[in-house]
């Protein structure tokens, strides 16, 4: 069974740092494609980030410069490191992936964790 | 940056059918935008109902479908039920570097 299970969401300051995590079990994370999504108090969803099979890693333009998406295989785990946060930057965060293969090979996202709210504020 | 509308607000009588739409700002939705469709219900993480256009995972509803309809990629609900009152949101693939969802379509069944 497929499982995604974010942590490291809090309250930061403007200009601060958070790490999220991912623990992801029923799959290997470095074979498939990982990403993150955001949702904003009330609003819809956000694409942030995502990194291929392959290590190739994309960015929204919102977060680009700022944000790094990485993963460490041995913990088969998903880490979005966050710099330079912004007010604009609270929302809850998701974690998803989609297993390559299964469900083609192209863009997209199969499952979802539960997100950890992330608070932007003085 | 891509640009990906939905109808803000829909309504559906029970057991009725109708379809959601997403449309691109930069030209006709194809199958290479690799169209995915998400339910989500308030207070509840997104689920994922539709893949790469038109394809099923085991837990969506037969009822719903996805296809291409005029240049865009469209979410039909036939015979929708009180349950499936919902925020539905589109994601499209550029070249996959770039992911764009959709603003998100309330669905009303009433």
């Amino acid at each position: 069974e497929v499982q995604l299970v974010e942590s490291g969401g809090g309250l930061v300051q403007p200009g601060g740092s958070l790490r999220l995590s991912c623990a992801a079990s029923g799959f290997t994370v470095s074979s498939n494609y990982m990403s993150w999504v955001r949702q904003a108090p009330g609003k819809g969803l956000e694409w942030v980030s995502v990194i291929y099979s392959g290590g190739s890693t994309y960015y929204a333009d919102s977060v680009k410069g700022r944000f790094t998406i990485s993963r460490d295989n041995s913990k088969n785990t998903l880490y979005l490191q966050m710099n330079s946060l912004r007010a604009e930057d609270t929302a809850v965060y998701y974690c998803a992936s989609k297993i390559v293969g299964a469900t083609g090979f192209g863009s997209g996202i199969d499952y979802w964790g539960q997100g950890t709210l992330v608070t932007v504020s003085s | 940056q891509a640009v990906v509308t939905q109808e803000p607000s829909l309504t559906v009588s029970p057991g009725g059918t109708v379809t959601l739409t997403c449309g691109s700002s930069t030209g006709a939705v194809t199958s290479g935008h690799y169209p995915y469709w998400f339910q989500q219900k308030p207070g509840q993480a997104p689920r994922t109902l539709i893949y790469d256009t038109s394809n099923k995972h085991s837990w969506t509803p037969a009822r719903f479908s996805g296809s291409l309809l005029g240049g865009k990629a469209a979410l039909t609900l036939s015979g929708a039920q009180p349950e499936d009152e919902a925020e539905y949101y589109c994601l499209l693939s550029y070249s996959g570097v770039l992911w764009v969802f959709g603003g998100g379509t309330k669905l009303t069944v009433l």
